[in-house]
Protein backbone atom coordinates (compact mmCIF):
# COMPACT_ATOMS: atom_id res chain seq x y z
CA UNK A 1 0.00 0.00 0.00
CA UNK A 2 1.47 3.70 -0.72
CA UNK A 3 0.17 4.99 2.42
CA UNK A 4 -2.08 8.54 2.87
CA UNK A 5 -0.81 10.41 -0.02
CA UNK A 6 -0.50 14.22 0.29
CA UNK A 7 -0.23 16.82 -2.50
CA UNK A 8 1.48 19.32 -2.52
CA UNK A 9 4.52 18.84 -0.35
CA UNK A 10 5.58 22.39 -0.65
CA UNK A 11 3.78 25.70 -1.39
CA UNK A 12 4.55 28.52 -1.35
CA UNK A 13 1.88 31.63 -2.08
CA UNK A 14 1.42 35.36 -1.59
CA UNK A 15 -1.28 36.42 1.02
CA UNK A 16 -4.47 36.66 -0.22
CA UNK A 17 -4.53 33.62 -2.99
CA UNK A 18 -6.62 30.80 -2.67
CA UNK A 19 -4.61 27.34 -1.70
CA UNK A 20 -5.91 24.08 -2.04
CA UNK A 21 -4.46 21.06 -0.11
CA UNK A 22 -5.27 17.39 -1.25
CA UNK A 23 -5.18 13.88 0.33
CA UNK A 24 -5.72 10.47 -0.71
CA UNK A 25 -6.51 8.20 1.87
CA UNK A 26 -5.58 4.38 2.78
CA UNK A 27 -7.98 2.53 0.62
CA UNK A 28 -9.97 0.44 2.96
CA UNK A 29 -10.10 3.69 5.59
CA UNK A 30 -13.29 5.06 6.53
CA UNK A 31 -12.08 7.75 8.73
CA UNK A 32 -10.12 11.19 7.48
CA UNK A 33 -7.83 13.62 9.59
CA UNK A 34 -7.12 17.23 8.70
CA UNK A 35 -4.24 18.65 11.20
CA UNK A 36 -2.17 21.30 11.66
CA UNK A 37 1.19 21.69 13.00
CA UNK A 38 3.06 24.43 14.07
CA UNK A 39 5.87 24.95 16.97
CA UNK A 40 3.81 27.46 18.32
CA UNK A 41 0.59 25.37 18.84
CA UNK A 42 1.73 21.88 18.10
CA UNK A 43 -0.45 19.61 16.23
CA UNK A 44 -4.01 20.27 16.15
CA UNK A 45 -6.67 18.44 14.57
CA UNK A 46 -8.96 20.45 12.20
CA UNK A 47 -11.65 18.82 11.15
CA UNK A 48 -12.50 14.76 10.61
CA UNK A 49 -14.78 13.12 8.37
CA UNK A 50 -15.86 9.45 9.10
CA UNK A 51 -17.44 7.72 5.75
CA UNK A 52 -17.44 11.02 3.92
CA UNK A 53 -19.24 12.74 6.51
CA UNK A 54 -17.99 15.99 8.64
CA UNK A 55 -17.86 14.60 11.71
CA UNK A 56 -16.03 17.58 13.84
CA UNK A 57 -15.38 20.54 12.24
CA UNK A 58 -14.68 22.37 15.66
CA UNK A 59 -10.88 23.10 14.95
CA UNK A 60 -11.40 24.74 11.69
CA UNK A 61 -10.12 28.28 12.35
CA UNK A 62 -12.49 30.57 10.71
CA UNK A 63 -14.44 31.24 7.46
CA UNK A 64 -11.61 31.21 5.10
CA UNK A 65 -11.03 27.46 6.03
CA UNK A 66 -13.30 24.51 4.13
CA UNK A 67 -13.28 20.82 3.82
CA UNK A 68 -14.39 18.53 1.24
CA UNK A 69 -14.67 14.80 0.79
CA UNK A 70 -16.56 13.91 -1.87
CA UNK A 71 -15.43 10.28 -1.88
CA UNK A 72 -13.75 7.75 0.26
CA UNK A 73 -10.86 8.31 -1.91
CA UNK A 74 -10.00 11.88 -2.05
CA UNK A 75 -10.73 14.69 0.42
CA UNK A 76 -9.16 18.41 0.32
CA UNK A 77 -8.51 21.33 2.63
CA UNK A 78 -9.14 24.93 1.06
CA UNK A 79 -7.68 28.40 2.35
CA UNK A 80 -9.22 31.26 0.56
CA UNK A 81 -7.84 33.95 0.96
CA UNK A 82 -4.42 32.78 2.37
CA UNK A 83 -2.72 34.59 5.27
CA UNK A 84 0.71 34.70 6.72
CA UNK A 85 -0.67 33.31 9.86
CA UNK A 86 -1.56 29.92 7.99
CA UNK A 87 1.98 29.41 7.38
CA UNK A 88 2.48 25.69 8.82
CA UNK A 89 2.90 21.60 7.78
CA UNK A 90 -0.55 20.76 7.75
CA UNK A 91 -0.91 16.65 7.77
CA UNK A 92 -3.86 14.53 6.03
CA UNK A 93 -4.15 11.10 8.28
CA UNK A 94 -6.17 8.17 7.74
CA UNK A 95 -7.60 5.28 9.86
CA UNK A 96 -10.34 2.06 10.28
CA UNK A 97 -12.77 2.69 12.50
CA UNK A 98 -15.34 0.03 13.31
CA UNK A 99 -17.68 2.24 15.22
CA UNK A 100 -16.76 1.24 19.10
CA UNK A 101 -13.56 0.52 20.99
CA UNK A 102 -12.14 4.02 20.75
CA UNK A 103 -9.86 5.66 18.00
CA UNK A 104 -7.53 3.13 16.13
CA UNK A 105 -4.07 4.02 14.57
CA UNK A 106 -4.09 7.04 12.63
CA UNK A 107 -2.00 7.06 9.53
CA UNK A 108 -0.26 10.19 8.64
CA UNK A 109 0.57 11.38 5.02
CA UNK A 110 4.13 13.56 5.00
CA UNK A 111 2.61 16.54 5.21
CA UNK A 112 2.29 19.54 2.81
CA UNK A 113 4.57 22.69 3.93
CA UNK A 114 2.79 25.49 3.14
CA UNK A 115 4.27 29.09 3.31
CA UNK A 116 2.38 32.02 2.86
CA UNK A 117 3.68 35.45 1.96
CA UNK B 1 -6.61 24.26 26.79
CA UNK B 2 -3.71 21.91 25.81
CA UNK B 3 -5.48 18.62 27.68
CA UNK B 4 -1.95 16.85 27.47
CA UNK B 5 1.27 18.42 28.60
CA UNK B 6 5.07 16.59 27.52
CA UNK B 7 7.98 17.15 28.91
CA UNK B 8 11.00 18.08 28.82
CA UNK B 9 9.52 20.16 25.74
CA UNK B 10 13.34 19.64 23.97
CA UNK B 11 16.18 16.96 25.33
CA UNK B 12 19.89 16.66 23.57
CA UNK B 13 22.07 13.96 24.88
CA UNK B 14 24.95 11.42 23.68
CA UNK B 15 24.42 8.19 21.77
CA UNK B 16 24.19 5.40 24.75
CA UNK B 17 22.36 7.79 27.63
CA UNK B 18 19.72 6.73 28.90
CA UNK B 19 16.34 8.90 28.82
CA UNK B 20 12.60 9.29 30.19
CA UNK B 21 9.42 11.18 28.67
CA UNK B 22 6.36 12.25 30.19
CA UNK B 23 3.22 12.70 29.40
CA UNK B 24 0.77 14.24 31.64
CA UNK B 25 -3.34 15.18 31.75
CA UNK B 26 -5.47 16.34 34.57
CA UNK B 27 -8.41 14.40 32.55
CA UNK B 28 -8.57 10.63 32.52
CA UNK B 29 -7.98 8.58 29.05
CA UNK B 30 -9.63 5.67 28.50
CA UNK B 31 -6.48 4.51 26.49
CA UNK B 32 -2.83 6.60 25.25
CA UNK B 33 -0.85 6.36 22.07
CA UNK B 34 2.83 7.25 21.23
CA UNK B 35 3.64 8.89 18.34
CA UNK B 36 7.50 9.67 17.38
CA UNK B 37 8.00 12.24 14.00
CA UNK B 38 11.05 12.06 12.47
CA UNK B 39 11.72 15.16 10.48
CA UNK B 40 9.90 15.77 7.06
CA UNK B 41 7.73 13.16 7.73
CA UNK B 42 3.88 12.60 9.57
CA UNK B 43 4.13 10.96 13.23
CA UNK B 44 4.10 6.94 13.12
CA UNK B 45 2.09 5.36 16.17
CA UNK B 46 4.93 3.29 18.43
CA UNK B 47 2.25 1.95 20.57
CA UNK B 48 -1.45 1.94 22.30
CA UNK B 49 -1.38 1.44 26.65
CA UNK B 50 -5.29 0.72 27.46
CA UNK B 51 -5.01 -0.63 31.18
CA UNK B 52 -3.65 1.63 34.04
CA UNK B 53 -0.17 0.63 35.50
CA UNK B 54 0.42 -1.33 31.76
CA UNK B 55 4.20 -1.49 30.69
CA UNK B 56 5.06 -1.85 27.16
CA UNK B 57 8.23 -2.66 25.97
CA UNK B 58 9.16 -2.05 22.38
CA UNK B 59 13.06 -3.11 21.74
CA UNK B 60 14.66 -0.30 23.65
CA UNK B 61 11.80 1.73 24.34
CA UNK B 62 9.43 1.33 27.66
CA UNK B 63 6.32 2.87 27.76
CA UNK B 64 4.22 2.82 30.85
CA UNK B 65 0.29 4.10 31.69
CA UNK B 66 -0.22 5.51 35.04
CA UNK B 67 -2.38 3.82 37.16
CA UNK B 68 -4.69 6.34 37.24
CA UNK B 69 -5.11 6.63 33.60
CA UNK B 70 -3.91 10.18 33.59
CA UNK B 71 -0.12 9.81 32.53
CA UNK B 72 2.20 8.10 30.68
CA UNK B 73 6.05 7.79 30.20
CA UNK B 74 8.54 6.99 27.84
CA UNK B 75 11.97 5.51 28.61
CA UNK B 76 14.73 5.12 26.03
CA UNK B 77 17.75 2.78 27.37
CA UNK B 78 20.67 3.59 25.50
CA UNK B 79 19.35 5.91 22.74
CA UNK B 80 20.48 6.04 19.37
CA UNK B 81 20.94 8.99 16.51
CA UNK B 82 18.12 7.00 14.83
CA UNK B 83 16.33 7.33 18.06
CA UNK B 84 16.34 11.48 17.26
CA UNK B 85 12.77 12.89 16.72
CA UNK B 86 9.54 14.19 17.94
CA UNK B 87 8.19 12.34 20.36
CA UNK B 88 3.86 12.48 21.16
CA UNK B 89 1.22 11.47 23.06
CA UNK B 90 -2.37 11.48 21.99
CA UNK B 91 -5.58 10.25 24.05
CA UNK B 92 -8.77 9.74 22.45
CA UNK B 93 -12.20 11.90 22.65
CA UNK B 94 -15.18 11.42 21.82
CA UNK B 95 -15.45 8.48 19.16
CA UNK B 96 -12.22 8.38 17.10
CA UNK B 97 -10.54 11.84 17.49
CA UNK B 98 -7.03 12.49 19.31
CA UNK B 99 -5.66 15.12 21.19
CA UNK B 100 -1.96 15.41 21.00
CA UNK B 101 0.64 16.40 23.37
CA UNK B 102 2.59 19.31 23.31
CA UNK B 103 5.41 17.21 22.07
CA UNK B 104 9.15 16.45 23.26
CA UNK B 105 11.52 16.93 20.39
CA UNK B 106 14.38 14.33 21.66
CA UNK B 107 18.34 15.19 19.50
CA UNK B 108 20.72 11.92 19.82
CA UNK B 109 23.98 12.74 19.50
CA UNK B 110 26.42 10.24 18.34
Amino acid sequence: DAGVIQSPRHEVTEMGQEVTLRCKPISGHNSLFWYRQTMMRGLELLIYFNNNVPIDDSGMPEDRFSAKMPNASFSTLKIQPSEPRDSAVYFCASSFWGGEGGPKTQYFGPGTRLLVL
Amino acid sequence: TQLLEQSPQFLSIQEGENLTVYCNSSSVFSSLQWYRQEPGEGPVLLVTVVTGGEVKKLKRLTFQFGDARKDSSLHITAAQPGDTGLYLCAGPRNTDKLIFGTGTRLQVFP
